[in-house]
């Protein structure tokens, strides 16, 4: 079974720029969840979606969006970046409750704000 | 925020030791979840226990949880250079609307010297 897949790895932008991370979970499962992953702050999580609908929400300002399609994808989009938003984006998907089941990880999305 | 600590938070050890290491956590939980990460990559997920569990094993892995302490530890036995890794736990909260937020702590950094 092909694992979580995320497009682009890299990505460089320049501030005020917004841009479209995509994620696409392991077939079958139907919870994906974001995580953004700096030196400073560590894992974070962003939001989770299940059946395309977002479920939970972290601590992040309105800039942050994500939404979630019929077949499971889910892209995440980050407006009006800044320089702070630079950090490795990790999506996980998990077959049903993301909080009573394993997430399983994404190689992550290394963005890179300048 | 991170959920707890982690320690320690760098362990240096020869090939053939066993690498402890531990996790403490504040709120109720619905599972305890380790994962490995290698520089800077995705997560691999290694293991998740159950609030009601107290150990699992999993080939050279073992955890424990002590949902009384709020505390975890997870045991490497006989450990090889291909170990070398971040290792993080995260918890998934009891009740609420928590759903897929796993809480992470800030990882130790373990070095398997061949």
């Amino acid at each position: 079974k092909a694992g979580v897949t995320q497009t682009p790895r890299y990505l460089i932008k320049t501030r005020g720029q917004q841009v479209t991370l995509s994620c696409s979970p392991i077939s079958g499962h139907r919870s994906v969840s974001w995580y953004q992953q700096t030196p400073g702050q560590g894992l974070q999580f962003l939001f989770e979606y299940f059946s395309e609908t977002q479920r939970n929400k972290g601590n992040f300002p309105g800039r942050f969006s994500g939404r979630q399609f019929s077949n499971s994808r889910s892209e995440m989009n980050v407006s009006t970046l800044e320089l702070g938003d630079s950090a490795l984006y990790l999506c996980a998907s998990s077959r049903l409750s993301g909080r009573e089941n394993e997430q399983f990880f994404g190689p992550g999305t290394r963005l890179t704000v300048l | 925020s991170q959920q707890g600590e982690e320690d320690p938070q760098a362990l240096s050890i020869q090939e053939g030791e066993n690498a402890t290491m531990n996790c403490s956590y504040k709120t109720s939980i619905n599972n305890l979840q380790w994962y490995r990460q290698n520089s800077g990559r995705g997560l691999v997920h290694l293991i998740l226990i159950r609030s009601n569990e107290r150990e699992k094993h999993s080939g050279r892995l073992r955890v424990t949880l002590d949902t009384s302490k709020k505390s975890s530890s997870l045991l490497i036995t006989a450990s090889r250079a291909a170990d070398t890794a971040s290792y993080f736990c995260a918890t998934a909260n009891a009740g609420g609307t928590s759903y897929g937020k796993l809480t992470f702590g800030q990882g130790t950094i373990l070095t398997v010297h061949p």
